[in-house]
């Protein structure tokens, strides 16, 4: 079965230092990864998208990330924090119709 | 200006009440979902459909019923029947297999 784990509930970086937020899932098939990003009460947005082309994907506010079939991950990375990045921060799967969500890690950026 | 809407924004509920939840796109998407999201438990699947007149059950279907008489139009009922409804809903839309799903604002439920 289709699975997605992000490892870390909650990060805590200091503005302008490195963010990175770690998935890791479990699928039988080549999947299709995404990024979502969540502010308090909104919607999610998507951040950036894998769907087997390049490994290493570019997304919108700096952020990236990079798809390792060996290691079945994804992280998604940003070189440096900026206050307005806090939030919180899906990874999700799909193979079919549906997506697959991580349970979110919320990230906080101290100034 | 294209996109998802979600009415209303804050939603009141009392007890053995039923309530509908309102989702519009304007994308021209086949598909739509609806999701609802609880803390730390990330989003949860209700009910998806990908064409009009049809639909299917997703994991916590139980309490909910949906209708999709119109491509532009996926709403939402929040029966009697769940007993815990207080979440943040989401619905969701997306074009071709496999493609991103777009999000809308959000619905969040409570109970007096």
């Amino acid at each position: 079965a289709q699975s997605v784990t992000q490892l870390g509930s909650h990060v805590s970086v200091s503005e302008g230092a490195l963010v990175l937020l770690r998935c890791n899932y479990s699928s039988s098939v080549p999947p299709y990864l995404f990024w979502y990003v969540q502010y308090p009460n909104q919607g999610l947005q998507l951040l950036l998208k894998y769907t087997s082309a390049a490994t290493l994907v570019k997304g919108i506010n700096g952020f990236e990330a990079e798809f390792k079939k060996s290691e079945t991950s994804f992280h998604l990375t940003k070189p440096s924090a900026h206050m307005s990045d806090a939030a919180e921060y899906f990874c999700a799967v799909t193979f079919t119709d549906k997506l697959i969500f991580g349970t979110g890690t919320r990230l906080q950026v101290f100034p | 200006d294209g996109g998802i809407t979600q009415s209303p924004k804050y939603l009141f509920r009392k007890e053995g009440q039923n309530v509908t939840l309102s989702c519009e796109q304007n994308l021209n998407h086949d598909a739509m979902y609806w999701y609802r999201q609880d803390p730390g438990q990330g989003l949860r699947l209700i009910y998806y459909s990908q064409i009009v007149n049809d639909f299917q059950k997703g994991d916590i279907a139980e309490g909910y019923s949906v209708s999709r008489e119109k491509k532009e139009s996926f709403p939402l009922t929040v029966t009697s029947a769940q007993k815990n409804p207080t979440a943040f809903y989401l619905c969701a839309s997306r074009g071709t297999r496999r493609e991103t799903q777009y999000f809308g604002p959000g619905t969040r439920l409570l109970v007096l």
